[in-house]
């Protein structure tokens, strides 16, 4: 069975404080591993696709990487507007159903 | 262009009675998924849409969850009986294979927020 797990559970930064959001994950094989943000009352908004280990993406402040165990999304000097959970979620290889499974979210909070 | 819209937004409804929930996906999309979040929780798959036909329920908790997709367009999640534990947030997503790629994101739609009282 694929499993996700996020770590931390919520993470409080100062405004211009890096860090960096875990993604664990267990899967048969990886078609791909994906990141989405979601902020309260709306669905998960892409942020990026990850397929083998060793890639590397970036969107502003943000940096997703992949490992074959792990994902990292790194956080570089952060603003009050990147508050947010951030989900992670693998997408198994074989078979037709490119179903996601998610993890249960790392709640960022970043303070002015 | 306009992405995926789920309609209604909330829906509050007593136990025991039939409640439909509707998804419009983008544009050309072919493949439509529902999943459900729980507070505090990650979406979980319930089906998944290719075309008109489900290609896969495995995620539908029990037989009084049913979803159709009659024009492999619009789709309409259907909830029988319902029970004060199927309230949750109902999302629906929704994607097109790219010719040349073997890979796909899902754009979701903003959701309809169940509860049964």
């Amino acid at each position: 069975e694929d499993q996700v797990t996020q770590s931390p559970e919520a993470l409080r930064l100062q405004e211009g404080e890096s860090s960096s959001l875990n993604c664990s994950y267990t899967v048969s094989g990886l078609r791909g591993l994906f990141w989405y943000r979601q902020d309260p009352g709306k669905g998960p908004e892409f942020l990026f696709t990850l397929y083998s280990a060793g890639e590397e993406k970036e969107k502003e402040r943000l940096k997703a990487t992949l490992t074959k165990k792990e994902s990292f999304l790194h956080i570089t000097a952060p603003k009050p507007e990147d508050s947010a959970t951030y989900l992670c979620a693998v997408q198994a290889s074989g078979g037709s159903n490119y179903k996601l499974t998610f993890g249960k979210g790392t709640l960022l909070t970043v303070n002015p | 262009g306009a992405g995926v819209s789920q309609t209604p937004s909330n829906k509050v409804t007593e136990k025991g009675k039939y409640v439909e929930l509707r998804c419009d996906p983008i544009s050309g999309h072919t493949a439509l998924y529902w999943y459900r979040q729980s507070l505090g929780q990650g979406p979980e798959f319930l089906i998944y849409f290719q075309g008109t036909g489900a290609a896969d329920d495995s995620g539908l908790p029990n037989d009084r969850f049913f979803a159709v997709r009659p024009e492999g367009s619009v789709s309409t999640l259907k909830i029988q009986r319902t029970e004060r534990g199927d309230s949750a947030v109902y999302l629906c997503a929704s994607s097109q294979r790219l010719l040349g790629t073997p890979y796909n994101e899902q754009f979701f739609g903003p959701g309809t927020r169940l509860t049964v009282l």
